[in-house]
């Protein structure tokens, strides 16, 4: 299942597929972006992020992609946990070389069903 | 190394009152951060604290200020409290690229 970004801020897939998610950023001049799991009760844990010199990064079970032209950017979490059920947000830093100002996304609620 | 951690866990204050909310940086960190989280929604900058100085500010009011310690740890206070200042209040602290969370202080105003 695809969720097309903030104007579907939930995802349900079955344990095992693979989930995309989507995000779209609006500043031009961002250069840092992060994507974030935040579970019920918890604040927001690092996942994966990107300069906007690479177009691709692979993590453990994710990779973040990056398009510049289109101002986009995606994660794909490879075999679908349920302990990956939360939601998740993308984040742009605008602090240009120092991890300053984020601007999170409206956030993604990831369901993972048996 | 207990990672950030934020005090107190939740809160319960009426309007008008004044609140103070407590960040320890991770070992090592030198930044703080401050957002605010309404229910649904994602984080909101408020500001940074850099060197016990204000570097960076977001779009809230003057009700809202900090300060940070010699040690880095950080105090966001706000007064006046409005219902609608309800929320998340999530810190952050940082060293260069890296940042971490902390488990954020819940604050409903009645």
């Amino acid at each position: 299942g695809e969720n097309v970004g903030l104007h579907l801020p939930t995802l349900s897939v079955q344990e095992g597929d693979n989930s995309i998610i989507n995000c779209a950023y609006s500043n031009s001049a961002s250069d840092y972006f992060i994507w974030y799991k935040q579970e019920s009760g918890k604040g927001p844990q690092f996942i994966i992020d990107i300069r906007s010199n690479m177009d691709k990064r692979q993590g453990q079970r994710v990779t973040v992609l990056l398009n510049k032209t289109v101002k986009h950017l995606s994660l794909q979490i490879a075999a679908t946990q349920p302990g990956d059920s939360a939601v998740y947000f993308c984040a742009e830093n605008r602090g240009g070389s120092t991890l300053g100002r984020l601007y999170f996304g409206r956030g993604t609620q990831l369901t993972v069903w048996p | 190394d207990a990672g950030v951690t934020q005090s107190p866990t939740h809160l319960i204050k009426t309007r008008g009152q004044q609140v103070t909310l407590r960040c320890s940086p991770k070992s090592g960190h030198d930044t703080v951060s401050w957002y605010q989280q309404a229910l649904g929604q994602g984080p909101q900058f408020i500001f940074q604290y850099y060197e016990e100085e204000e570097r960076q500010r977001g779009n809230f009011p003057d009700r809202f200020s900090g300060h940070q310690f010699p040690n880095y740890s950080s105090e966001l206070n706000v007064n006046a409290l409005l219902l609608g200042d309800s929320a998340l209040y999530l810190c952050a602290s940082s060293f260069a690229d890296e940042q971490f969370f902390g488990p954020g202080t819940r604050l409903t105003v009645l």
